[in-house]
């Protein structure tokens, strides 16, 4: 696609739900991240994709928090047993990977958690 | 940890006054970036600087990368409403993983 795809763009689910956050990222862009952004603020760091290397987790606040990417294109955010404090926008982002690394962004997933 | 801190945290000014925005760390980084970011959307890129001292200009912004590659300032001339947003820097220590700033949210009232 033309642009960083995420979907839902808004999910509302209850305290102790799993949720998964799909980002698809531009075509031929190997770098993928994913950050998340609570009211307003700077991005936090979650999880760095690059290619066919081990992801970078040291973003990841917790072990209810994981991410895959299949075939090195679409990645999906999971959040098990999701806390209130885990409400945010979370923000996929996608660069060619090399380079000045110009990360492009999706619009984001608003995630609240009752 | 952060390592980037912006200041100020926010901004509100009059039509046609100037700003500076402060983006500091200790650490040193390969490359540094300006993202402006709407309500709504994802952070879109305004420049990217790769050399100490280096100073790039677009249109009213102005972006200087410090000497020592660890700072940066985003100064804006005659600010308009359409600036009004979250002004985001970020940096990369070379490799690959980028790391944003705390941000500086500017509002430019008319």
């Amino acid at each position: 696609g033309a642009g960083v795809s995420q979907s839902p763009s808004n999910k509302v689910t209850e305290k102790g739900k799993d949720v998964e956050l799909r980002c698809d990222p531009i075509s031929g862009h190997t770098a993928l991240y994913w950050y998340r952004q609570s009211l307003g603020q700077g991005l936090e760091f979650l999880i760095y994709f690059q290619g066919n290397s081990a992801p970078d987790k040291s973003g990841l606040p917790s072990d209810r928090f994981s991410a895959e990417r299949t075939g090195g294109s679409v990645s999906t955010l999971t959040i098990q047993r999701t806390q209130q404090e885990d409400s945010a926008v979370y923000l996929c982002a996608s660069s060619l990977g090399s380079g000045a690394n110009v990360l492009t962004f999706g619009a984001g997933s608003r995630l609240t958690v009752l | 940890t952060q390592l980037l801190e912006q200041s100020p945290q926010f901004l509100s000014i009059q039509e046609g006054e100037n700003l500076t925005v402060y983006c500091n760390s200790s650490s040193v980084f390969s490359s540094l970036q300006w993202y402006r970011q709407e309500p709504g959307e994802g952070p879109v890129l305004l420049v990217t600087v790769v050399t100490g001292g280096e100073v790039k200009k677009l249109k009213r912004l102005t972006f200087q990368f410090g000497d020592a590659r660890k700072d940066s300032s985003l100064h804006i001339t005659a600010a308009q409403p359409g600036d009004t947003g979250l002004y985001l820097c970020a940096g990369d220590r070379g490799y690959q993983k980028v790391t944003f700033g705390t941000g500086t949210k500017l509002q430019v009232i008319p």
